[in-house]
């Protein structure tokens, strides 16, 4: 099997807990962000997305919040399920690059039943 | 009914040879992406074209040439390829050029042996 994940941050979880996910982002200009779910052997899937005119945005399970003074977004999942293991990355696109999306390096989320 | 879709899948392959990976997106989206993903699961831009118009070329090397024939199809093809091209391609594309989510394809893993 890979060893890929060895390399992620990796976060473990029981069944039923809340997760929170955390990224720094660097571009100060950056004004959208994305979190996307990335399971094996499949792309990135859309998750939820904010924008930086709001500091938090639910959806459903999902929460993210968006701290701009120090350039730090988090995603925080409810109620964990199995389902949720996969990698977490977050996305920013910046103002004054907007055609293009950074991605950071990646959290694995591991569920345990 | 997939959006985006990429073949193949799975692609291995010899030093020296050349190889192209197909896409195309039924989402009717204007914008459409290259990304590479490496060992270490880090997602890196690699081109982003907007209405047959490539926007972005992210500093890859110009044995790597996207072609798209119309929006709805960008192709990447690679010439002489590299062991450490092995990675997995994932082509993506959103409604606009930025400020909009991208749905990825499911990848493409080509391995260089």
């Amino acid at each position: 099997g890979e060893s890929v994940g060895l390399h992620l941050p990796t976060l473990s979880v029981q069944e039923g807990d809340n997760s929170i996910i955390n990224c720094a982002y660097s571009n100060s200009a950056s004004d959208y962000f994305i979190w996307y779910k990335q399971e094996s052997g499949k792309g990135p899937q859309f998750i939820i997305d904010i924008r930086s005119n709001m500091d938090k945005r639910q959806g459903q399970r999902v929460t993210v919040l968006l701290n701009k003074t120090v350039k730090h977004l988090s995603l925080q999942i409810a109620a964990t399920q199995p389902g949720d293991s996969a990698v977490y990355f977050c996305a920013e696109n910046p103002s004054d690059n907007f055609n293009k999306f950074y991605f950071g390096s990646g959290t694995k989320l591991n569920v345990k039943p | 009914d997939t959006a985006v879709s990429q073949t193949p899948k799975y692609l291995v392959t010899q030093m020296g040879n050349d190889k192209s990976i197909k896409c195309e997106q039924n989402l009717g989206h204007d914008t459409m992406y290259w990304y590479k993903q490496d060992s270490k699961k880090f997602l890196k831009i690699m081109f982003s074209y907007n209405n047959k118009e490539l926007i972005i070329n992210e500093t890859v090397p110009n044995r790597f040439s996207p072609k798209s024939p119309d929006k709805a199809h960008l192709n990447l093809h690679i010439n002489s390829l590299e062991l450490g091209d092995s990675a997995v391609y994932f082509c993506a594309s959103s409604q606009l050029a930025g400020g909009s989510e991208a749905f990825f394809g499911q990848g493409t893993r080509l391995t260089v042996v």
